[in-house]
């Protein structure tokens, strides 16, 4: 399977625990995304990056979360002592800066409940 | 700041009707606009994507078009099929060096047999 992954599919979780989510990108595309969605809404964006470069982060991503792309690959998003209000559907993206589109293709997504 | 708007919440249709969902956005600097299709817990499926300078794409079944003036994108679907129910997203990119697609809230579709 040639397509963005996300794993774990499921995360439970008690409240104040640490979780760490990984996405795997389509390996040609050079921009990662993560958002988040909640029952019922659109997708949120949370934060990108263009290889390593972290180039943009929404208001949504707290001091609790933290994002990484060491290497330009795979990317991790980690969400420190979780509340319930975390409890959503994260989702990762992934596209190709180098033509016109700029089209995003997901993953997906980690469904994350905090009990 | 960029809003997208999906009217209706919600559709029900019987099976080989034509349709159309609506979009609308308020910033008509839109560098372009996709519609994706989501079934119920898993994640987002690329339907068609539409440039700033194009008014409209195609995908067998599918037409999506844009209105930069109006604010709009349509998609419309013909001879539905109990297939196609799902929950259908809009998403625009701003202009400028931004990657975040901006949602709707999305439009659930059923199409009844």
């Amino acid at each position: 399977d040639t397509g963005v992954s996300q794993n774990p599919r499921h995360k439970i979780t008690k409240r104040g625990q640490n979780v760490t989510f990984r996405c795997d990108p389509i390996s040609e595309h050079n921009r990662l995304y993560w958002y988040r969605q909640t029952l019922g809404q659109g997708p949120e964006f949370l934060t990108y990056f263009q290889n390593e470069a972290q180039l943009e982060k929404s208001r949504l991503l707290s001091d609790r979360f933290s994002a990484e792309r060491p290497k330009g690959s795979f990317s991790t998003l980690e969400i420190q002592r979780t509340e319930q209000g975390d409890s959503a559907m994260y989702l990762c993206a992934s596209s190709f800066s180098g033509g016109l589109s700029y089209e995003q293709y997901f993953g997906p997504g980690t469904r994350l409940t905090v009990t | 700041k960029q809003e997208v708007t999906q009217i209706p919440a919600a559709l029900s249709v019987p099976e080989g009707e034509n349709l159309v969902l609506n979009c609308s956005f308020t910033d008509s600097a839109i560098y372009n606009l996709q519609w994706f299709r989501q079934d119920p817990g898993k994640g987002l499926t690329s339907l068609l994507l539409i440039q700033s300078s194009q008014r409209e794409q195609t995908s067998g079944r599918l037409n999506a078009s844009l209105d930069k003036s109006s604010g709009r994108s349509t998609l419309y679907i013909a001879a539905s099929q109990p297939g196609d129910s799902a929950t259908y997203l809009c998403a625009g990119r701003g202009s400028g060096n931004t990657g975040k697609l901006i949602f709707g809230q999305g439009t659930t579709l059923q199409v009844k047999p």
